[in-house]
């Protein structure tokens, strides 16, 4: 049961143009959401969050929105660098017995071309 | 500052015989989490300490994982005997958590990859 959803496994941007990496997610109680970048041989680094308040949270090249009528959030990065190329993990964390629980996807490769 | 510091980054070992990861997390941070990512996945939680206090371990399997943090800093993740299927890398994460506020980000350290023949 993959309460956290990355659908496409890659994607290939030309640099300078806008790179769109999705996630969705089942579970209502979900009130918290992270992106993590991750560089082969290493582990992730933590990218951008969000909190279920707001719809929208921006930091320079990168901004994520949330729809949480749809349970779906996106990760902007515009404009996209050759340097972007990683892999993109969405999390999603709520409150529950035994504390916090932090659920991630299966990561999005992108792929960005000079 | 030092990241956190996992070792060995490699180990490859032959199946029922036993292995361990040692993790040192970011000094100060509180709370210390095992993942274990499987090719094509991402992280799953293992277990995760606040202090020396394991607070969630509801996916660890105990009949042949383990794992201790006496301490309260660096943290050790044991599996004994080693099966096929566990092969994976191996994530250690340390988090500074702030009353009130658990949602904190997580440093990974470069994990350890696991494979078992």
């Amino acid at each position: 049961d993959q309460q956290v959803k990355q659908n496409s496994p890659s994607l290939s941007v030309q640099e300078g143009r806008i790179s769109i990496l999705n996630c969705d997610y089942t579970n209502s109680m979900f009130d918290y959401f992270l992106w993590y970048k991750k560089y082969p041989a290493e582990g992730p680094t933590f990218l951008i969050s969000i909190s279920s308040i707001k719809d929208k949270n921006e930091d320079g090249r990168f901004t994520v929105f949330l729809n949480k009528s749809a349970k779906h959030l996106s990760l902007h990065i515009v404009p996209s660098q050759p340097g972007d190329s990683a892999v993109y993990f969405c999390a999603a964390s709520a409150i529950g017995t035994g504390g916090f629980k932090t659920i991630f996807g299966a990561g999005t490769r992108l792929f960005v071309k000079a | 500052e030092a990241g956190v510091v996992q070792s060995p980054r490699y180990k490859i070992i032959e199946k029922k015989q036993p292995v361990a990861f040692w993790c040192n997390p970011i000094s100060g941070h509180n709370t210390l989490y095992w993942y274990r990512q499987n090719l094509g996945q991402g992280p799953e939680l293992l277990i995760r300490y606040e202090n020396e206090e394991a607070v969630d371990d509801s996916q660890l399997p105990k009949d042949r994982f383990s794992a201790e943090r006496l301490k309260g800093v660096d943290s050790t993740l044991k599996i004994q005997p080693a099966e096929l299927g566990d092969s994976a890398v191996y994530l250690c994460a340390s988090s500074l958590d702030l009353t009130g506020f658990p949602y904190n980000e997580q440093f990974f350290g470069p994990g350890t990859r696991l494979t078992v023949l």
